[in-house]
């Protein structure tokens, strides 16, 4: 079974703060995707990494694809209350997506 | 664009009943997923479609759970009979076919046994 590990699992930062999130495994995805999902709706995909080594730039949003393609990160800069939500990470490998535990992210006014 | 919609968005009842989730996907995907999401163990898919064929029934819990698609518009989730440990937040999503595509998920039916 592939499982992949997110840290960390919750995390309450000031309006303006950075911060950086993990998704990590040991085994090896075709891609990486990472999703945000708000209280009462389902996730939406932020991004899809694909080549090992690869970076995306989502507006203040950063994510990275480990060169193994086993690990990735998402680097928020100057986080605002309104990226508050559960982020989730998810392998593919093949046609099934496994998805990590999330990240309960708050961002206090 | 309407998205993929589930319904019922929330079913309370008691247990050993049947319940019955429903979900349209978006026109024109040719994927279809059943997820089930609890604090405890996360976001799990349970089974999966592909032109309406079930590809990947391995983490459907047990057998009285069933999902069917009987065509590319509609398809159920059953769960008969149902225990409180089945309460948890079910979700579908649809993707244009397989192998990283990204995924597009309803709102999710809130399910509560009592």
């Amino acid at each position: 079974t592939q499982l992949l590990e997110q840290s960390p699992q919750f995390l309450s930062i000031q309006e303006g703060e950075n911060l950086t999130v993990y998704c990590n495994s040991s085994s090896v995805f075709s891609s990486l995707q990472w999703y945000r999902q708000e209280p009462g709706e389902g996730p939406v995909l932020l991004v899809t990494v694909v080549t090992g080594g690869e970076v995306k730039k989502l507006k203040r949003l950063t994510f990275q694809f480990g060169d193994a393609r086993k690990d990735s990160s998402l680097h928020i800069t100057a986080a605002q209350p309104g990226d508050t939500g559960l982020y989730l990470c998810a392998g593919t490998s093949g046609s099934r997506l496994t998805f990590g535990e999330g990240t309960q992210l708050t961002v206090n006014p | 664009d309407a998205g993929v919609i589930q319904s019922p968005r929330h079913e309370v009842t008691e247990m050993g009943q049947e319940v019955t989730l429903r979900c349209k996907p978006i026109s024109g995907h040719n994927s279809l997923f059943w997820y089930r999401q609890t604090m405890m163990r996360g976001l799990e898919l349970l089974i999966y479609f592909n032109n309406n064929v079930p590809i990947d029934d391995s983490g459907m819990p047990e057998d009285r759970f069933s999902a069917k698609m009987p065509n590319a518009s509609f398809s159920t989730l059953k769960i008969q009979p149902s225990e409180p440990r089945d309460s948890a937040v079910y979700f579908c999503a649809s993707s244009l076919g397989l192998n990283n595509q990204p995924q597009h998920f309803g709102d999710g039916t809130r399910l509560s046994i009592l």
